[in-house]
């Protein structure tokens, strides 16, 4: 069965202060790796697709890598706008489905 | 373009109840997908819908049904309602199916909270 593991669960930085937020994965046959922010009590916001290992993908202050286990969601000097619960999904080629890790929370203060 | 709308946005049923969900996809999308997240569980993945015909299902029981419209909109039910069913319950919809292996992006609608009493 597909798993995806996130890390870590809560995440709280100074404005300015970079970091990493990390998504690992177990599954066969990786189709399709997504980023999505969601803020309370509001659907995810899609950010990224990635589809291949090597792959980089740049929004803003978020860029998003792919090797052929785990994901990291790169953020450059963040600002509090930036706090938000950041998930992240696969799909493969056997599930039809998207199988998603159960989140980091970023707080980002002062 | 408008983005993916659900109705109602909040709901609270008691134990034993049905409740019907809507969701109304981006215009000319024709895959819609249904979510039920918890803060333990996280999204689980209940069913997906492509031109009216259910393509895959999660692992949840019978109790959680769905259907699709010859318009694409989407409605899901849940009869017999018990208290581990509050959550939100989110709809996503894409223009490919997901069941054609090819994935691309899934644009999510702001959720209907259920509340079962």
């Amino acid at each position: 069965e597909d798993q995806v593991t996130q890390s870590p669960e809560a995440l709280r930085l100074q404005e300015g202060e970079s970091s990493s937020l990390n998504c690992s994965y177990t599954v066969s046959g990786l189709r399709g790796l997504f980023w999505y922010r969601q803020d309370p009590g509001k659907g995810p916001e899609f950010l990224f697709t990635l589809y291949s290992a090597g792959e980089e993908k740049e929004k803003e202050r978020l860029k998003a890598t792919l090797t052929k286990k785990e994901s990291f969601l790169h953020i450059t000097a963040p600002k509090p706008e930036d706090s938000a619960t950041y998930l992240c999904a696969v799909g493969t080629g056997t599930a039809s489905k998207l199988t998603f890790g159960t989140g980091t929370r970023l707080q980002v203060t002062l | 373009k408008a983005g993916v709308t659900q109705t109602p946005r909040y709901l609270i049923k008691t134990r034993g109840q049905q409740v019907t969900l809507s969701c109304s996809p981006i215009s000319g999308h024709r895959s819609v997908s249904w979510y039920q997240q918890t803060p333990g569980q996280g999204l689980q993945f209940l069913f997906e819908y492509f031109s009216e015909t259910q393509r895959n299902k999660g692992n949840f029981p019978g109790r959680f049904s769905g259907r699709q419209f010859s318009n694409s909109r989407s409605e899901m039910n849940v009869s017999t309602l018990e208290l581990g069913d509050s959550a939100l319950y989110l709809c996503a919809s894409s223009s490919r199916p997901l069941s054609s292996g090819s994935y691309n992006e899934q644009f999510f609608g702001p959720g209907t909270r259920l509340t079962v009493l």
